[in-house]
């Protein structure tokens, strides 16, 4: 069985801050993919990234980063100078290298970045 | 990306009543998923939606209750039957199909309230 888990239920931060957005994973594939998904109050589920299981590079985009250890089986979020726009609810999900593919998400994150 | 829309954006309905929630994409893909999102939670995978055949339902989730269609390869629909206030969430689609990047994207989703 696959298992995400967002232990930060909430965060609160004061513009200009970095925050980072803790995800551990748990599944028996050896091939998987990582994803971060954004909801800010609109509702609507934004893509941010997917990473693969044997791609363990880390990334940057722009004030995104993500930094994948397999080790710890985490896959965590940073954004660097938050913005008030940055507030949303942050998701991390897990999917399996099977043909079904479908989404494991985690409990969320609540960001709210203060002006 | 393949864009993908639902009808309706959002709905209040009585309860015992039925709502079919339409969800189109723009282009062929080979999976389309239905996910729940009750208010304040994460998201719950329903069912996996086969072209051809009927759907994959998960743990909890019945056809009867949620009946899903699957025409063509741009096209699904699901039903919430017989709704009572418990089914007031997000139903949100997604579509994705096997390539090696995994990549899933999701409709607006549909707010559904049952009074």
């Amino acid at each position: 069985a696959q298992k995400v888990t967002q232990a930060q239920t909430e965060i609160s931060v004061v513009e200009k801050e970095d925050v980072t957005l803790d995800c551990v994973y748990e599944t028996r594939d050896t091939t998987y993919y990582l994803f971060w998904y954004k909801q800010p109050p609109s509702g609507e589920l934004v893509f941010l990234i997917r990473r693969n299981s044997f791609d363990e590079q880390n990334e940057i985009s722009g004030r995104y980063s993500w930094n994948f250890q397999k080790s710890t089986s985490s896959f965590n979020f940073t954004i660097t100078a938050s913005q008030v726009v940055d507030s949303a609810v942050y998701f991390c999900a897990l999917s399996g290298s099977g043909s079904a593919r479908q989404l494991t998400f985690g409990s969320g994150t609540q960001l709210t970045v203060l002006p | 990306s393949a864009v993908i829309s639902q009808k309706p954006s959002r709905d209040i309905c009585q309860r015992g009543t039925s709502l079919t929630i339409q969800c189109q994409v723009d282009s062929q893909v080979t999976m389309m998923f239905w996910y729940r999102q009750q208010p304040g939670q994460s998201l719950t995978l329903i069912a996996t939606a086969n072209q051809g055949s009927e759907a994959t339902y998960e743990s909890g989730f019945v056809i009867d209750k949620f009946p899903i269609s699957r025409p063509n390869l741009t096209f699904s629909t699901l039903t919430v039957s017989n709704m009572s206030p418990e089914d007031s969430s997000i139903y949100l689609c997604s579509a994705g199909g096997t390539s090696r990047y995994n990549e899933q994207f999701f409709g607006p989703g549909t707010r559904l309230t049952v009074l």
